[in-house]
């Protein structure tokens, strides 16, 4: 049972590039989720799906768009990598809001750097 | 949407000392408070968590209260130890058949000293 995990760990961009964050979890969770994670600005989060077939935008979704592949699988797009976007972005997942456990279970990170 | 606030930024206490740390919501909609504890290069991992229909949670070492008419909302570190410093965030949502949005603190370094 690995939980969430995100691909890749670290990754250095050059401004106007392009590239997709991977991640995947096996806790049957319905619904999916990508923060990113700015010194002294908590996690923000970029854009969540509620269940499969469905996305919505988060708070700072600008610069990014998202794709629910299945139950398990919920990547994050970069079309035109900026440097504003340097950060460490977290992917999680949780199972349904009126379920027992609420519990949101994070990646391990994926730290990116556009230069 | 929600806006939440925590104080303080940096803490540090004396090992055995206690620690708290506070967080305000802005939205009284919100039912749900949990709180992450993330280690330098780590992922953030829940310590605690409470509902809006409780007022206080405790597990060992850890407790949270709640006060839902102030809108606000505490952890209590007792008897702290070097493992306990870390980066503590508080977290606010609303749950729903749709999942669970988390609006996060800001954050607090918390440094126990031996």
């Amino acid at each position: 049972n690995a939980g969430v995990t995100q691909t890749p760990k670290f990754q250095v961009l050059k401004t106007g590039q392009s590239m997709t964050l991977q991640c995947a979890q096996d806790m049957n969770h319905n619904s999916m989720y990508w923060y990113r994670q700015d010194p002294g600005m908590g996690l923000r989060l970029i854009y969540y799906s509620a269940s499969e077939g469905t996305t919505d935008k988060g708070e700072v979704p600008n610069g990014y768009n998202v794709s629910r592949l299945n139950k398990r699988e919920f990547s994050l797009r970069l079309e035109s990598a900026a440097p504003s976007q340097t950060s460490v972005y977290f992917c999680a997942s949780s199972d349904r809001g009126h379920s027992m456990n609420t519990e949101a279970f994070f990646g391990q990170g994926t730290r990116l750097t556009v230069v | 949407g929600e806006n939440v606030e925590q104080h303080p930024s940096t803490l540090s206490v004396q090992e055995g000392d206690s620690a708290v740390i506070k967080c305000t919501y802005s939205d009284s909609a919100s039912n749900y408070f949990p709180w992450y504890k993330q280690e330098l290069g780590k992922r953030p991992q829940l310590i605690i968590d409470i509902r809006s229909n409780v007022g206080e949670k405790k597990d060992q070492r850890i407790a949270v209260t709640l006060n839902k008419t102030a809108k606000h909302f505490s952890l209590h570190i007792t008897e702290t130890q070097p493992e306990d410093s870390a980066v503590y965030f508080c977290a606010a949502s609303i749950l729903t058949g749709g999942g669970n949005k988390l609006t996060f603190g800001t954050g607090t370094q918390l440094k126990v000293e031996l």
